[in-house]
């Protein structure tokens, strides 16, 4: 399995823009994670699914962020319209839960708004 | 999930273990003890977990108190490549809950 893959993994957009984060979990997993990342506040979820579902999405900053899974093997991330403070390194992991419960991560997008 | 309390940062020669230690005293019952490193530019990589006995793998041991409140990672030859930020987590599992980083320890090799 080539574990969690994240495109693009670097962004760098002008303030204003539509940014998508895209993010493809392991076979077989039933949960995915979008995390945040940043020097003043480490490593913040964002939002999870469940099967699919959204469950908690307490962790989204504000409306510009809206975040899909229209199928298990596929979620993605907006953020329209971008601001220079959503500068970050956005992180993608999944777990099967009903395991170990073990999360794998991706790579990460790094993501810079001039 | 319990509150965990770490080191901000420890350093280790290589060659020898590291020992990271970990307090978590308002651990519930059905928790376990995760940790994940954070190489520097990675993604969070799993390390291990336990309840309440002591657990080995091939990248680590978990030592866990009796009372369950402590707990310490231990890399028994700390290579420079271990050079990470190690956090240490506490939560019950199969939960599918997301997992709460807090600061971490900044663990350096030096040679």
């Amino acid at each position: 399995d080539a574990g969690v893959i994240q495109s693009p993994r670097h962004e760098v957009t002008e303030m204003g823009q539509e940014v998508t984060l895209r993010c493809k979990p392991i076979s077989g997993h039933n949960s995915l994670f979008w995390y945040r990342q940043t020097m003043m506040r480490g490593l913040e979820l964002l939002i999870y699914f469940n099967n699919n579902v959204p469950i908690d999405d307490s962790g989204m900053p504000e409306d510009r962020f809206s975040a899909k899974m229209p199928n298990a093997s596929f979620s993605t991330l907006k953020i329209q319209p971008s601001e220079p403070r959503d500068s970050a390194v956005y992180f993608c992991a999944s777990s099967f839960v009903g395991s170990e419960d073990e999360q794998f991560f991706g790579p990460g997008t790094r993501l810079t708004v001039l | 999930d319990a509150k965990t309390t770490q080191p901000p940062s420890m350093d280790c020669a290589e060659g020898r273990a590291a020992n990271l230690p970990c307090n978590h005293s308002t651990i519930s019952g059905n928790e376990y003890v995760y940790w994940y490193r954070q190489i520097h530019s990675q993604g969070p990589q799993y390390i291990i977990h336990g309840l309440k006995n002591n657990e080995t793998n091939e990248m680590a041991s978990l030592i866990i108190t009796e009372d369950r409140k402590s707990s310490t990672l231990i890399l028994p030859h700390a290579t420079l490549r271990d050079t990470a930020v190690y956090y240490c987590i506490v939560r019950a599992p199969n939960s599918g809950y997301a997992l709460n980083f807090g600061k971490g320890t900044s663990l350096l090799v030096t040679p």
